[in-house]
């Protein structure tokens, strides 16, 4: 099965905080994915990869960057963390090569930033 | 822009019953859907993915239709349990880029 995990289920910082959320899947996946997703406003994309170094952005990217170092680990980065970022937070792999793949997702991380 | 609706939001059923949820999307340059189950402050579970090219994809009690020229798919669910409890939420995957929209979701609650 394929497995993907989130460094943190629950997650508590301070406004201004640097921030880091981590994803790891096992299954050798090249795109990857972080979305939010807030009551009301359901699930939106951030970021994602397609493969190693590669970035792209989402529809929300502001205030967040993204790492692609090795093709396992994903990271999402809140430079500045403000209260408007507090969500859930969930990330996906997928196989390349197409989209007619399946999305794989994380358990999310909560965070609350006070 | 893709837009995915699910209706209703909420679905409240006794056990045994067969049900079905609905979703719609507007644009139909798709290359397949996705049904997802989310657990309260859990992630997302794949459920079914059915291809542009499919008319249905089955897997054990669910069954999930797509019609991608009217914009619409149907996860079916027969002899609901209480275990079936959880939100359900669909997603297409756009030819454009290959992103993922998403449903907001129906709640469906199944009592015993």
């Amino acid at each position: 099965d394929v497995k993907v995990t989130q460094s943190s289920r629950y997650l508590v910082k301070r406004t201004g905080e640097k921030v880091f959320l981590e994803c790891v899947q096992d299954m050798d996946h090249e795109n990857m994915f972080w979305y939010r997703q807030d009551p009301g406003l359901g699930l939106r994309l951030i970021y994602f990869s397609y493969d190693v170094k590669m970035k792209e952005k989402g529809d929300i990217p502001e205030g967040y960057s993204v790492s692609r170092e090795k093709k396992e680990r994903f990271s999402l980065i809140l430079e500045s963390a403000s209260t408007n970022q507090t969500s859930m937070y969930l990330c996906a792999s997928r196989i390349a090569g197409s989209s007619y793949n399946e999305q794989f997702f994380g358990p999310g991380t909560r965070l609350t930033v006070l | 822009k893709q837009e995915v609706t699910q209706i209703p939001a909420a679905l409240s059923v006794p056990e045994g019953e067969n049900l079905v949820l609905n979703c719609s999307f507007t644009d139909s340059a798709i290359y397949n859907l996705q049904w997802f189950r989310q657990d309260p402050g859990k992630g997302l579970t794949s459920l079914l993915l059915i291809q542009s090219s499919q008319r249905e994809q089955t897997s054990g009690r669910l069954n999930a239709s797509l019609d991608k020229s009217s914009g619409r798919s149907t996860l079916y669910i027969a002899a609901s349990q209480p275990g079936d409890s959880a939100t359900y939420l669909c997603a297409v995957v756009d030819t454009n880029a290959g992103k993922s929209t998403f449903g907001d979701g129906t709640t469906l609650t199944v009592k015993p």
